[in-house]
């Protein structure tokens, strides 16, 4: 079967770095990506790897490791509207995405 | 920015009942996906399309159907909605290397 695994919680405090991690087992690969949901929203695309090492986009990087099947998204310089779900994704053939369950990251003031 | 547009953001049905879910999207793209969602199972693919008029199934497709028949246009119905089928529906439309997604429906069947 095809799963990906994350954790299904991670507190952090504001103003700190929180990392991530999700690890997949597929039968395809084509590329990694992250969305973010707030409560009662869709989730939105964050960030998107298909070769392995670090993507950045200001507060937010993404890593990925093809070889470890696994890969990270880092959150620098929490602010609490950074309260959200976090679902990590795998792009197999035909672009088709499976989702990860999601992890819900709780920032204290 | 491409735009997702789901027709109803709340609705109420009855058991039994036949129900439509509306997804449209504005950048011409040729994928498009219907998920549900449902907490701590993340988010399940019910069906997706190529082109128009092709349909695929994915994980969970019982009790559903969808009609492509335009391009920007691609439906999920419900052809006797049942209590399990309580939950947010989200539709998506493909980039490249990822999804936008419509803003959800969420449906309670009594």
């Amino acid at each position: 079967g095809q799963s990906l695994e994350q954790p299904s919680e991670v507190t952090a405090v504001e103003g700190a770095i929180v990392q991530i991690n999700c690890t997949y087992q597929t039968s395809g690969f084509y590329g990694l990506s992250w969305y973010q949901q707030h409560d009662g929203g869709a989730p939105t695309f964050l960030s998107y790897n298909a070769l392995d090492g670090l993507e950045e986009t200001g507060r937010f990087s993404s890593f990925l490791s093809r070889s470890d099947s696994y890969g990270y998204l880092l959150l620098q310089e929490l602010q609490m509207k950074d309260s959200a779900s976090y679902f990590c994704a795998v792009s197999v053939a035909d672009d088709k995405i499976i989702f990860g369950k999601g992890t819900r990251l709780h920032i204290l003031p | 920015d491409v735009k997702v547009t789901q027709s109803s953001r709340y609705l109420v049905k009855r058991t039994g009942e036949k129900v439509f879910l509306e997804c449209v999207q504005d950048m011409d793209h040729e994928n498009m996906f219907w998920y549900r969602q449902d907490p701590g199972l993340g988010l399940r693919l019910i069906y997706f399309s190529y082109d128009v008029k092709m349909k695929e199934k994915g994980d969970i497709p019982e009790g559903y159907s969808v009609s492509r028949e335009k391009k920007e246009r691609f439906s999920l119905i419900l052809e006797s909605a049942s209590t399990n089928q309580t939950s947010m529906y989200l539709c998506a439309s493909s980039l490249p290397s990822g999804y936008t997604f419509g803003s959800g429906t969420r449906l309670t069947v009594v």
